[in-house]
């Protein structure tokens, strides 16, 4: 059973606007996530993270927001840019999960210039 | 630094075929992983290495076996290739357990006929 999920399989945006990519997990031992960017062809890229102590990290043009009792953690990209189209993966660990992340199914952004 | 690289980056096999998949990571990590990507299935952990000599086992670690003799080198093996073992594999490193962030190499893929 999927743990991590990315229910939106691609998202449109126009240039300079706002990109909100959602993720979604079940597992409440959960307390460390992440997002990755990869580019076809790539392998995915840290982007950013952010532990369950915290319910906002930034860093840049990228804001990541968790609401643990929703179980739901959001990306922000601000102002975006067509060299943000890629497809972003979320992942989450925890101390149930020792060495394992578990990986979403990803998002497609598309910023339309 | 070259940082994660793969070999091959594709490969096209027969059914019943055997092949290794090698990985190497120039930043000195203890930790390595092998994934396998696949259309909405996101990214899943096959095995991974936390130190030279050691290996274990991941979400989906039938048909594949690994060795990690070198501390900057990983291998991953297919004894007798699958149709089902058609997919996108990824390598990543990383210099502690999870939450510290992976590296991933650029891919390599796989179709099994």
């Amino acid at each position: 059973d999927q743990q991590v999920k990315q229910n939106s399989p691609s998202l449109s945006v126009q240039e300079g606007r706002i990109s909100i990519l959602n993720c979604d997990y079940t597992n409440s031992m959960f307390d460390y996530f992440l997002w990755y960017k990869k580019y076809p062809a790539e392998g995915p890229t840290f982007l950013i993270s952010i532990s369950s102590i915290k319910d906002k990290n930034e860093d840049g043009r990228f804001t990541v927001f968790l609401n643990k009792s929703a179980k739901h953690l959001s990306l922000h990209i601000v102002p975006s840019q067509p060299g943000d189209s890629a497809v972003y993966f979320c992942a989450a660990s925890g101390a149930d999960t020792g060495n394992q992340f578990y990986f979403g199914t990803g998002t497609s952004l598309t910023v339309i210039p | 630094n070259a940082g994660v690289t793969q070999t091959p980056k594709f490969r096209v096999l027969k059914t019943g075929q055997s092949m290794t998949l090698l990985c190497a990571q120039d930043m000195n990590h203890e930790y390595m992983y092998w994934y396998r990507q696949d259309p909405g299935m996101g990214l899943r952990l096959i095995h991974y290495s936390v130190g030279e000599g050691t290996t274990a086992k991941g979400e989906v670690p039938d048909g594949y076996n690994v060795s990690r003799l070198k501390k900057q080198n990983f291998l991953l093996g297919l004894e007798s290739a699958a149709p089902s073992q058609t997919s996108v594999y990824f390598c990543a490193s990383s210099y502690s357990i999870p939450p510290g962030p992976q590296y991933f190499g650029p891919g390599t893929r796989l179709l099994v006929l």
